[in-house]
């Protein structure tokens, strides 16, 4: 199994951009979660899913948008992209016991806006 | 108020030491609780999920006190493998299916 993939791994892009950060799990998790995670600071929750179809806001939704069509893929969209924005983004899945389920991460995507 | 808090930190401790971590969560309705450990520039991993009647993996034991609601992680005979940054990691059903991290403890074993 690959586990949770995450791709790019690094991206810059200009004010205004907009950009997909793909993510894909193999263990047929209903959970998938993306975090942010600004330097010295814990991971922030900016969307999650529970299931195909299903998609709530997390803790800081603003600037961002997802899309859950399969089990597998959980992309995250940046529309208008913004210097705040620069970040890690990590996307992460979890099994049938959603939060009391352990989480897997992927590897990150590092993205900086200019 | 923060929803995990935790020491930032920098914990510099040498080889063979024993170092304890703690934490604090504020929804007394918070049902599961886990370390993570992040390495430089990588993806958080699960060291270890904690139970109220605590647990131990070698090195490492973990408690919660939920009376208190604090969790602690303790590393014995560090090792230099052991430096990273620890992830106090909470998950709570009544704010949706959310879990909540604290910023996490640095960690620099020495020789």
């Amino acid at each position: 199994n690959a586990g949770v993939t995450q791709t790019p791994k690094f991206r810059i892009l200009k004010i205004g951009q907009s950009m997909t950060l793909q993510c894909a799990q193999d263990m047929n998790h209903n959970y998938m979660y993306w975090y942010r995670q600004d330097p010295g600071m814990g991971l922030k929750l900016i969307y999650y899913s529970v299931g195909a179809g299903i998609t709530d806001k997390g803790e800081v939704p603003n600037g961002y948008n997802v899309s859950r069509s399969t089990t597998e893929d959980f992309p995250l969209r940046l529309e208008l992209a913004a210097p705040s924005q620069t970040s890690v983004y990590f996307c992460a899945s979890s099994g049938l016991a959603g939060v009391t389920d352990t989480q897997y991460f992927g590897p990150g995507t590092r993205l900086t806006v200019l | 108020r923060k929803e995990v808090e935790q020491d930032p930190g920098p914990f510099n401790v040498p080889e063979g030491a024993t170092v304890a971590f703690n934490c604090t969560y504020s929804n007394s309705a918070s049902q599961s609780f886990f370390w993570y450990r992040q390495d430089c520039r990588k993806e958080p991993k699960l060291l270890m999920s904690v139970y109220s009647s605590g647990n131990e993996d070698g090195r490492f034991t973990a408690q919660l006190n939920r009376a208190s609601q604090y969790i602690s992680l303790l590393i014995r005979d560090s090792k230099l493998s052991d430096s990273a940054t620890y992830l106090c990691v909470v998950g709570s059903l009544n704010t949706g299916n959310q879990f909540y991290f604290g910023t996490g403890t640095s960690l620099t074993v020495i020789p």
